[in-house]
């Protein structure tokens, strides 16, 4: 059982807006920063969003990050099939004094 | 950017130990944090760990694994270690190293390597 929680799935079509939720508690993501890794298969994570809302250059703008209280948001705009993958929601826990991960969320471009 | 490449045995005993090398390169392994993370097949994410590779070697780890743990580091030869003692099935996993920025977590990932624990 994973310390954040993710949906297991989500899916869109073409050109649509969805969200993947990552919901956490007081000791994680209300008190730090949150980021989340795109996983293509067979393949290592790639960091996507850091500190809850900043994209690394090679990141388009489609892809953005929040955060609310206690749980976090990765958006993605104008989906495309080579967005089909994992998505990891990920910060650091200050009651455990570590790092925790969501459980995944695996993204359907039908 | 630097690159990071896990090495070492893709198989181990159960009750043995694992050991993994990550080599970096395209840059200096010193004064930065690097960490351990695993993936289960099939499953998700798990950290196991970080150093600061400085003078002290500072460690942390997760408190599941850290009965368990070492990491290490070699600023010689730009590389840092994992050992984990004692593994069993539950262990079989793709184990990445990472480079870590302690305000934004992992930012740099090796391509990961399988660790079949079997006898």
């Amino acid at each position: 059982q994973s310390v954040l929680t993710q949906p297991p799935s989500v899916s869109g079509t073409p050109g649509q807006r969805v969200t993947i939720s990552c919901s956490g508690s007081s000791s994680n993501i209300r008190s730090n920063t949150v980021n989340w890794y795109q996983q293509l298969p067979g393949a290592a994570p790639k960091p996507l969003i850091y500190m809850t809302n900043q994209r690394p250059s090679r990141v388009p703008d489609r892809f953005s990050g929040s955060k609310s209280g206690t749980s976090a948001s990765l958006a993605i705009g104008g989906l495309q099939s080579e967005d089909q993958a994992d998505y990891y929601c990920a910060t650091w826990d200050g009651s455990l004094n570590g790092w925790v991960f969501g459980g995944g969320t695996k993204l359907t471009v039908l | 950017q630097v690159q990071l490449q896990e090495s070492g045995p893709g198989l181990v005993k159960p009750s043995e130990t694992l050991s993994l090398t990550c080599t970096v390169s395209g840059g200096s392994i010193s004064n930065y944090y690097w960490s351990w993370i695993r993936q289960p097949p099939g499953k998700g994410l798990e950290w196991i760990g970080y150093i600061y590779s400085n003078y002290r070697g500072i460690t942390n780890y997760n408190p599941s694994l850290k009965s368990r743990v070492i990491i290490s580091v070699d600023t010689s030869r730009n590389q840092f270690s994992l050992k984990l003692n004692s593994v069993a099935a539950a262990d079989t996993a793709v184990y990445y190293c990472a480079k870590m920025d302690p305000s934004s977590g992992p930012d740099s990932w090796g391509q990961g390597t399988l660790v079949t624990v079997s006898s």
